[in-house]
């Protein structure tokens, strides 16, 4: 099982409100990922990282950023939720160098904002 | 366009049957595709992993089979518990960026019946 952590793991929230998203990994992987999941939907990237002080946009608009200060922790900030955000939000991470990149997933958070 | 393409989009079957998922790609060029398994609610977990030279690897109960010239791979559920019943995700990854992206098929829901 992968040590990579999520927390909340379900949040409510009322629009207009900043939140963080909080992504933890003990593995040491230098490549952490962030992506937005609608039920039956496929998952897509929003932000990825190479390692501390890297953070790049993925393939999907988002409103919302990221930080890498420490290899272990990945936070995903929204200054203002709005129900469009509602939506399960998955954390991963990739050792570098990784044979056939190999990505481990957190348990996720589902966002509501109502 | 790189896609993934996952059909049935769900199934449902009796406990101790077998069942088998497609996925089609366009994903080039082709690094290795991978199944994962996503219980309702958390996050996706790796089952299987092939490179461009393999055509088949298995994980338990679990088979997976890789046709690179047609660009199609299955996999192959045998003796189905109650615990299958999840989401299964066809991950495609390419080799012409060093991030390794990764593109998700919508995923098979599996439901197992008892």
């Amino acid at each position: 099982e992968a040590d990579i952590y999520q927390t909340p793991r379900y949040l409510v929230i009322g629009t207009g409100k900043k939140i963080t998203l909080e992504c933890s990994q003990t593995m040491g992987h230098d490549k952490m990922y962030w992506y937005q999941q609608d039920p039956g939907m496929e998952l897509h990237l929003i932000h990825y990282s190479y390692g501390v002080n890297s953070t790049e946009k993925g393939d999907l608009s988002s409103e919302s950023t990221v930080s890498r200060i420490r290899t272990e922790h990945f936070p995903l900030t929204l200054e203002s939720a709005r129900p469009s955000h509602t939506s399960q939000y998955l954390c991963a991470s990739s050792a570098q160098g990784a044979r056939d990149y190999e990505q481990y997933f957190g348990p996720g958070t589902r966002l509501t904002v109502t | 366009k790189n896609q993934v393409e996952q059909s049935p989009q769900s199934l449902i079957i009796l406990e101790g049957k077998n069942c088998t998922l497609q996925c089609n790609y366009t994903v080039s060029p082709f690094s290795n595709l991978r199944w994962y398994k996503q219980d309702t609610g958390r996050g996706p977990v790796s089952l299987t992993i092939m490179t461009f030279s393999e055509n088949t690897k298995s994980n338990g109960r679990y088979t997976a089979t890789l046709d690179a010239d047609t660009k199609q791979s299955s996999l192959h559920i045998t003796a189905s518990q109650l615990s299958d019943s999840a989401s299964y995700i066809c991950v495609v990854s390419d080799r012409g960026s060093t991030l390794g992206r990764l593109y998700f098929g919508r995923g098979t829901q599996l439901t197992v019946w008892p």
